[in-house]
Order: C-alpha cells, then sequence, then structure tokens
C-alpha cells in the first residue's frame, strides 16, 4: 500500500512565476491537507481539502490555491511567486476526521 | 502568535538515555497533540498522539506526559538511539482532521 506520494521532488522557479505541485493521498484517505515548512520551521498550515471543497484555511494569501479531484488526489498552485514562498511543501492525508500521514514533500527553490 | 511552544530547540543525549522535549499551548480547545519524527529530506512520520482524557500515553520506548491543567505535554524517549537523531515536532489540533499547529522543532542528536 503506497503512502502519501508528492510530485515533483525538487522545483526551482524564478520570482513571478506560478508553480503546481501535486499529491496523492494514502489508499482510503479523502481528506487532503496542505502545508508549507521554512528551512528550520515547524510545518504552517495552508489549506484542507475535503469532498473536492476548500474545508478550511490558515493564514495565507491568496496567491496559494488547490484543488482537490474525484479520486482525492491534490494540487497546490502558487502564483506570483516569492523570494519567500522557498520551502518544503508537505501533503497530508487522512481518513475523514482522523490522523494525518504526510508526503515527502516538494521542495520548492524561488530564484 | 506561537500557537504551540516547544523547548529545547537542540538536544545531545548519550546513548541509552531519556531524551524529554516540552510543549506547552495556549488555546484550551485543542484536543488532540501529535508528536512527529522528521528526518532530513523526508516528510514528518506520526510517533505518538494523545487526547486530554488521559495524563500518559506509552508505545514502545515513546511516552507522552500530558498535564492539562498546565497545558503542557512532552515527548520521553527511553533508552535513546543514534537512529532516534531528527527533528521532534510537537502538533496540536481542535479534533482530528482539522488544522495542525505545529512546534518550531528539537533536534535531537544521540551520540554513541
Amino acid at each position: 500500500d503506497a503512502g502519501v506520494t508528492q510530485s515533483p521532488t525538487h522545483l526551482i522557479k524564478t520570482r513571478g512565476q506560478q508553480v503546481t505541485l501535486r499529491c496523492s493521498p494514502k489508499s482510503g484517505h479523502d481528506t487532503v491537507s496542505w502545508y508549507q515548512q521554512a528551512l528550520g520551521q515547524g510545518p504552517q498550515f495552508i489549506f484542507q481539502y475535503y469532498e473536492e471543497e476548500e474545508r478550511q484555511r490558515g493564514n495565507f494569501p491568496d496567491r496559494f490555491s488547490g484543488h482537490q479531484f474525484p479520486n482525492y488526489s491534490s494540487e497546490l498552485n502558487v502564483n506570483a511567486l516569492l523570494l519567500g514562498d522557498s520551502a518544503l511543501y508537505l501533503c497530508a492525508s487522512s481518513p475523514g476526521e482522523a490522523e494525518q500521514y504526510f508526503g515527502p514533500g516538494t521542495r520548492l527553490t524561488v530564484t | 502568535q506561537q500557537q504551540v511552544k516547544q523547548s529545547p530547540q537542540s538536544l545531545i543525549v548519550q546513548k541509552g538515555g531519556i531524551s524529554i522535549i516540552n510543549c506547552a499551548y495556549e488555546n484550551t480547545a485543542f484536543d488532540y497533540f501529535p508528536w512527529y519524527q522528521q528526518f532530513p529530506g523526508k516528510g514528518p512520520a506520526l510517533l505518538i498522539a494523545i487526547r486530554p482524557d488521559v495524563s500518559e500515553k506509552k508505545e514502545g520506548r515513546f511516552t507522552i506526559s500530558f498535564n492539562k491543567s498546565a497545558k503542557q505535554f512532552s515527548l520521553h524517549i527511553m533508552d535513546s538511539q543514534p537512529g532516534d537523531s531528527a527533528t521532534y515536532f510537537c502538533a496540536a489540533s481542535g479534533f482530528l482532521g482539522n488544522q495542525f499547529y505545529f512546534g518550531t522543532g528539537t533536534s535531537l542528536t544521540v551520540i554513541p
């Protein structure tokens, strides 16, 4: 049984560009959450998707948007990239309201 | 405002010793407190979690102690091993599945 998978592993973008990160949840999990983890910091909640709807959102600007597909996979989109968006982006899945399991993350570098 | 405060920032322990990491929270609506272990280049992995209706939970060498009145909880790693060297994060949420608020992490080094 595959765990949470994310793609790509690493990504380098230029300021002002747009990026899309992808997440496939663990089998049987219908809820996906996204987190941003800056170097040396704990993960910060971006938003959570359930039944293809954004259920909850953290303190992130509208440049951060997402989507959940009928198969529960999810995308995180970031527009107008800033240097400060450089971070490890983590996806976590859970079977409804239960423990969250994290993927390996996507390392985004903005130059 | 940091919802969950974690200490120490780093910890060095001898092999076989006890590692203790502490966390404190303010929001009394939190009712789920997990601990995660993260190795470099990997995502956080759930170690152990507790609800406030119990004061202690043990799984193998890992124990969570919970003090509801003090709004504090801690992770104890017994018989620490070099393979335990990693960054540990405490977290809290209002209910399972809700957003998690993470501490700032503790870098644990276990020396042989």
